[in-house]
């Protein structure tokens, strides 16, 4: 059982390209949630999924997109990346509300130059 | 004022040792607790939920101190795999979650 997938691992973007990072889960789990961790913060919260077709902001959605055409797949695309957009993104999905455990994937390490 | 605070750590503490964790929220709403595990360069898992009544899942301990606004993880008996980062989770309403910071725990032989 895959879980959470999550790809790239790694990349390295210049200022101003954009990107989508993926995420896919095979758990059939209704909420997704997209992450972002910075060196001595906790994880934020940019973006979660109720189901295919809903998604709604976290607590830092600038600069950042998603959306959430099928249950499995919840990908994150960044349009126009910044340095302040260095950070480690994790995927996450639970079986149900934001109470219930979350799963998380691996994560992916984006570095803007 | 930060929604969830911890101590960041380090704690290092010997092998069989016991060591616990505060963590302290803000918001007195808040409903639903947990303690998770994140290795370095990880992803983070759950380690356990955290009841009213506090809960135990081995040998680990969670408790719940609403009065004063703060959740407790206590390890006994430390084990090197124990070495890790546990950050402490709070949601406040239907989908506001908070995660800490985290506590970094090295256990040494």
């Amino acid at each position: 059982n895959a879980g959470v997938t999550q790809t790239p691992k790694f990349r390295i973007l210049k200022i101003g390209q954009s990107m989508t990072l993926q995420c896919t889960q095979d758990m059939n789990h209704n909420y997704m949630y997209w992450y972002r961790q910075d060196p001595g913060m906790g994880l934020k919260l940019i973006y979660y999924s109720v189901g295919a077709g809903i998604t709604d902001k976290g607590e830092v959605p600038n600069g950042y997109n998603v959306s959430r055409s099928t249950t499995e797949d919840f990908p994150l695309r960044l349009e126009l990346a910044a340095p302040s957009q260095t950070s480690v993104y994790f995927c996450a999905s639970s079986s149900g509300t934001f109470n219930q455990p979350q799963h998380f994937g691996d994560g992916t390490r984006l570095s803007i130059l | 004022r930060k929604e969830v605070e911890q101590d960041p750590g380090p704690f290092n503490v010997p092998e069989g040792a016991t060591v616990a964790f505060n963590c302290t929220y803000s918001n007195s709403a808040s409903q639903s607790f947990f303690w998770y595990r994140q290795d370095c360069r990880k992803e983070p898992k759950l380690l356990m939920s955290v009841y009213s009544s506090g809960n135990e899942d081995g040998r680990f301990t969670a408790q719940l101190n609403r009065a004063s606004q703060y959740i407790s993880l206590l390890i006994r008996d430390s084990k090197l795999s124990d070495s890790a980062t546990y950050l402490c989770v709070v949601l406040t309403g239907a989908n506001n979650l908070f995660f800490g910071t985290g506590t970094r725990l090295t256990v040494i032989p």
